[in-house]
C-alpha cells in the first residue's frame, strides 16, 4: 500500500523559494503521477502540476512561470520548487499520487506561511 | 479552464438523514469524476471516481451519480464520521480542477 511522506520548510520570507520533497514507500514508482495541491487557510483545493517517472511535468498556468517539479527514481522522492513566494503563496500543500487520474492516497500536508 | 461549482456551499443535517451534494462542470467532462472527504487539519480522502465507482473500503452509504456536466454524492443515512467538507474534482481535462466544497455540519 503505498504511503507518502512530505517534508520542507513551513517559513518564508517573500520572494523566497518554497521548496518541498515528497517520498513514496511501498508500491511502484515507475509508471506513476505525481502531483502538488495546495489549500490556502480556510478555502478550497488548487492542482498545482504534477510530474512522472519519466521527469514529463505538466503545470497549472496559474503558476507555471514559478514552479519546478522534479523527480528523483532512485530514492522514490518527487519535489516541488516555487519561486518568488508572497503571502498569497500561504497554504497547506499536499503531495498525491496521481494527476492522471485521481488523486489517491495524499501526503500527510505541510503549511508554508510567507510573511516578512 | 473547467469550472466546477458545488451546491449547497454548506448542509446542516441530522444523523440518519439522507443527503445529496451536487456538482456542476462548466464543459462537459464525460464521468472523469472524483469526489473526496476531508476533516479538519487532514487531507483529501478518495471516495468515489469515474462519477459512481465507489473505493474499497468507503462505506456502501456513499454513492455518486451523473455524467457530463452533472454530479451528486448521495449520503444515505448520514453517520456522526461523515460530518466533513466534501469536493468533487474533474479529471477530464487539463488544469484538474475542484469544487468549492460542501461542508456537512451537524443540524
Amino acid at each position: 500500500q503505498v504511503q507518502l511522506q512530505q517534508w520542507g520548510a513551513g517559513l518564508l520570507k517573500p520572494s523566497e523559494t518554497l521548496s518541498l520533497i515528497c517520498a513514496v514507500y511501498g508500491g511502484s514508482f515507475s509508471g506513476q503521477y505525481w502531483s502538488w495541491i495546495r489549500q490556502p487557510p480556510g478555502k478550497g483545493l488548487e492542482w498545482i502540476g504534477e510530474v512522472n517517472h519519466r521527469r514529463i511535468t505538466t503545470y497549472n498556468s496559474s503558476l507555471k512561470s514559478r514552479v519546478t517539479m522534479s523527480v528523483d527514481t532512485s530514492k522514490n522522492q518527487f519535489s516541488l520548487k516555487l519561486s518568488s513566494v508572497t503571502a498569497a503563496d500561504t497554504a497547506v500543500y499536499f503531495c498525491a499520487k496521481g494527476g492522471n487520474t485521481v488523486f489517491d492516497p495524499w501526503g500527510q500536508g505541510t503549511l508554508v506561511t510567507v510573511s516578512s | 479552464d473547467i469550472q466546477m461549482t458545488q451546491s449547497p456551499s454548506t448542509l446542516s443535517a441530522s444523523v440518519g438523514d439522507r443527503v445529496t451534494i451536487t456538482c456542476r462542470a462548466s464543459q462537459s467532462i464525460s464521468g472523469w469524476l472524483a469526489w473526496y472527504q476531508q476533516k479538519p487539519g487532514k487531507a483529501p480522502k478518495l471516495l468515489i471516481s469515474k462519477a459512481s465507482s465507489l473505493e474499497r473500503g468507503v462505506p456502501s452509504r456513499f454513492s455518486g451519480s451523473g455524467s457530463g456536466t452533472e454530479f451528486t454524492l448521495t449520503i444515505s443515512c448520514l453517520q456522526p464520521d461523515d460530518f466533513a467538507t466534501y469536493y468533487c474534482q474533474q479529471y477530464s481535462i487539463y488544469p484538474r480542477t475542484f469544487g468549492q466544497g460542501t461542508k456537512v455540519e451537524i443540524k
